[in-house]
């Protein structure tokens, strides 16, 4: 069965950077494209972009661009996501996530706190 | 950007009740649209999808109905491990967009 498996929680200082990881498991990696959700606390969720996992190939949400980049790891079916220059306003929930067949499967999420 | 508008955004109801959330979309989504339950601290479940598909093991009181622009989430009994937030969201476009919620409270 399709498995998402991300990386734990991080706290982070403004201006510092995260990458979160997404271990796949349970199909074919570069089949289906990844895609990235921020949800922050009282909002709804946002999607922030997606990987082409085959080509590498990447869309960014314009909310995003320029302070996110998507990357791969093929051989470990993994997928990254790192953000950088974090603000207060980054605390949120980050998922990966895969369609698959018209049915969306999820990670558990990465709680990314931003605090001084 | 498709917007997604949920209704209503707090549903108060008693245990056993009938409960329906509905989700209008701002163009088609044809039925590339799913719903999800989140309690606090915990990710999203995945009820339903392609609007009307039931997920394996969740309970058959959930049912989900519609496309193109308008699609609801009923609830035919609820139950006391039902009382949580619910989100709609529509995959047919980037950029995925979703509703911002309906919290289903204890009456």
């Amino acid at each position: 069965q399709v498995q998402l498996v991300q990386s734990g929680a991080e706290v982070k200082k403004p201006g510092a950077s995260v990458k979160v990881s997404c271990k796949t498991s349970g199909y074919t990696f570069t089949e289906y494209a990844i895609h990235w959700v921020r949800h922050a606390p009282g909002q709804r969720p946002e999607w922030m972009g997606w990987m082409n996992t085959g080509h590498g190939d990447t869309m960014y949400s314009q909310t995003f661009q320029g302070r996110v980049s998507f990357t791969r790891d093929t051989s470990a079916s993994m997928a990254f996501m790192e953000m950088s220059s974090l603000r207060s306003e980054d605390t949120a929930t980050y998922y990966c996530a895969i369609v698959k067949r018209a049915t969306p499967h999820w990670g558990q999420g990465t709680l990314v706190t931003v605090s001084s | 950007d498709i917007q997604m508008t949920q209704s209503p955004s707090t549903l108060s109801a008693s245990v056993g009740d009938r409960v329906t959330i509905t989700c209008r979309a701002g163009q088609t989504v044809s039925t590339l649209l799913a719903w999800y339950q989140q309690k606090p601290g915990k990710p999203p479940k995945l009820l339903i999808s392609q609007a009307s598909s039931l997920q394996s093991g969740v309970p058959s009181r959930f049912g989900g109905s519609g496309s193109g622009t308008e699609f609801s989430l009923t609830i035919s009994s609820l139950q006391p491990d039902d009382f949580a937030t619910y989100y709609c969201h529509q995959f047919n476009n980037y950029p995925w967009t979703f509703g911002q919620g309906t919290k289903v409270e204890l009456k």
